[in-house]
C-alpha cells in the first residue's frame, strides 16, 4: 500500500539553529499537508500545499511541495525551544482518506 | 468552547468495561473521523463520517463501535477491548470529506486532543 517516509525520524538541535526535514511518498500527490504534534495534544495543522513547486511560509515556517509531486519538505529558521515536538506529513491515502508519515521528533536544547 | 473537542483525555478501563469516547466541534464542519495514534506508528485511520453516514470502516475489530447522531458529534463506543488496543485516541473534522479530484482547502483536518487509553 502507499507509504509516506519521513526523515530524519529525530533531531536535536541548538536554539537558534534551522532545521530541515521532508516526506517522499510512493505515489503522486495533489496535496501535502503538514501537522505539529505536542506531547499531550492532537496534531495542529501548520501548512496546506495544493500545487507542485508551491513554496508556503509560516511564520518561520516554510514548506514546499516538491516537483515531482511524491516528496515534500518543511523548514524552520531560527529554533526556539517551543519548536519541540513531533512533525507530521499527510497526504491523499486513498478514497476520502489521508495517510500521515512515521513523524519527524524535534527536541531543541536552549 | 472552540475547534474539536474531546471527553475525557484519559481513561483507564479493564478489559471487561463498556466505556464511551466523545468528540464534538465547533467548526461547522460536515465530516468527521477516528484515528488510532500508537507509539512509533502512523495515524491510522478508524472511521469516516459525512453528513452523520459512515462513509469509512477501516477494518476495525467490532469492539469499537462509532456513533455519529449529527455532523457536530462523534462517539467511540468501547467494550471488551485488549491490552493492545491502550492508544491515543485521535477525533479530526473536515468541511466536507476528502475529494482529491483536486487540492482544496475543504480536505483539511482539524484534530482534538485526543484521549489518552489504557486497557489494563
Amino acid at each position: 500500500g502507499q507509504q509516506l517516509n519521513q526523515s530524519p525520524q529525530s533531531m536535536f538541535i541548538q536554539e537558534g539553529e534551522d532545521v530541515s526535514m521532508n516526506c517522499t511518498s510512493s505515489s503522486i500527490f495533489n496535496t501535502w499537508l503538514w501537522y505539529k504534534q505536542e506531547p499531550g495534544e492532537g496534531p495542529v495543522l501548520l501548512i496546506a500545499l495544493y500545487k507542485a513547486g508551491e513554496l508556503t511560509s509560516n511564520g518561520r515556517l516554510t514548506a514546499q511541495f516538491g516537483i515531482t509531486r511524491k516528496d515534500s519538505f518543511l523548514n524552520i529558521s531560527a529554533s526556539i525551544p517551543s519548536d519541540v515536538g513531533i512533525y507530521f506529513c499527510a497526504g491523499p491515502g486513498g478514497t476520502y482518506k489521508y495517510i500521515f508519515g512515521t513523524g519527524t521528533r524535534l527536541k531543541v536544547l536552549a | 468552547e472552540t475547534g474539536v473537542t474531546q471527553t475525557p483525555r484519559h481513561l483507564v478501563m479493564g478489559m471487561t468495561n463498556k466505556k464511551s469516547l466523545k468528540c464534538e466541534q465547533h467548526l461547522g464542519h460536515n465530516a468527521m473521523y477516528w484515528y488510532k495514534q500508537s507509539a512509533k506508528k502512523p495515524l491510522e485511520l478508524m472511521f469516516v463520517y459525512n453528513f452523520k453516514e459512515q462513509t469509512e470502516n477501516n477494518s476495525v475489530p467490532s469492539r469499537f463501535s462509532p456513533e455519529c447522531p449529527n455532523s457536530s458529534h462523534l462517539f467511540l463506543h468501547l467494550h471488551t477491548l485488549q491490552p493492545e488496543d491502550s492508544a491515543l485516541y485521535l477525533c479530526a473534522s473536515s468541511q466536507d470529506r476528502m475529494n482529491w479530484v483536486a487540492g482544496h482547502k475543504n480536505n483539511e483536518q482539524f484534530f482534538g486532543p485526543g484521549t489518552r487509553l489504557t486497557v489494563l
